[in-house]
């Protein structure tokens, strides 16, 4: 049960886009469609901002949007603003029937 | 308003035990799916533990198998983890989550709890 691969960081302008992704096997991100992401403030409880790969919660912005090409989803922020600025987490649901989270991607809004 | 809010937390020694509760609100309980997501302050999210509706499905990240016991009280809108033989490895923030529903199996965790600091040490 090894953590997915996200990359530690990534930074952009704000109105820029930026994408996130999220690296796995065929036995958790590439085998099903259960993937969601959440933004984390530092010292906030995680926030849900996509599930099953590309929905989006009611009342999240549809600047945020999520995908999946076989074992690597991705998360795409569009229209960057300072606000968005926060740690991001894929998670994914295993041919195990349990959970896996990525190790998280720090976005910096420059 | 759906509320989680955990409790339990604490300081223990390394093989010492701790049980976390995780109290409901603004929901009917009984039909989700909840979880537990453990986080070292600075560090990323991992999955811990999950239990259906009713409590008789259960599932849990290999590190904390044969040590942690997740469960709930439907009647109490409660859900619990027993934490047995602790490590210091162990040492988190601990929340719990909910999850899908029976009839709705989707993978996303859209209510969080605040979280309950477990520190593991002597």
């Amino acid at each position: 049960q090894s953590a997915l691969t996200q990359p530690a960081s990534v930074s952009g302008s704000p109105g820029q886009s930026i994408t996130i992704s999220c690296t796995g096997t065929s036995s958790d991100v590439g085998g099903h469609d259960y993937v969601s992401w959440y933004q984390q403030h530092p010292g906030k409880a995680p926030k849900l901002i996509i599930y099953d790969v590309s929905k989006r919660p009611s009342g999240v912005s549809n600047r945020f949007s999520g995908s999946k090409s076989g074992n690597t989803a991705s998360l795409t922020i569009s229209g960057l603003q300072a606000e968005d600025e926060a740690d991001y987490h894929c998670s994914s649901y295993t041919s195990s029937s349990t959970g896996l989270f990525g190790g998280g991607t720090r976005l910096t809004v420059l | 308003e759906v509320q989680l809010v955990e409790s339990g937390g604490g300081l223990v020694q390394p093989g010492g035990s701790l049980r976390l509760s995780c109290a409901a609100s603004g929901f009917t309980f009984s039909n989700y799916w909840i979880h537990w997501v453990r986080q070292v302050p600075g560090k990323g999210l991992v999955w811990v533990s999950r239990i259906n509706s009713d409590g008789s499905s259960t599932y849990y990240v290999d590190s904390v198998k044969g040590r942690f016991t997740i469960s709930r009280d439907n009647a109490k809108n409660t859900l619990y983890l027993q934490m047995n033989s602790l490590r210091a490895e162990d040492t988190a923030i601990y929340y719990c989550a909910r999850g899908a529903t029976a009839v709705d199996p989707t993978w996303g965790f859209d209510y969080w709890g605040q979280g309950a600091l477990v520190t593991v040490s002597s």
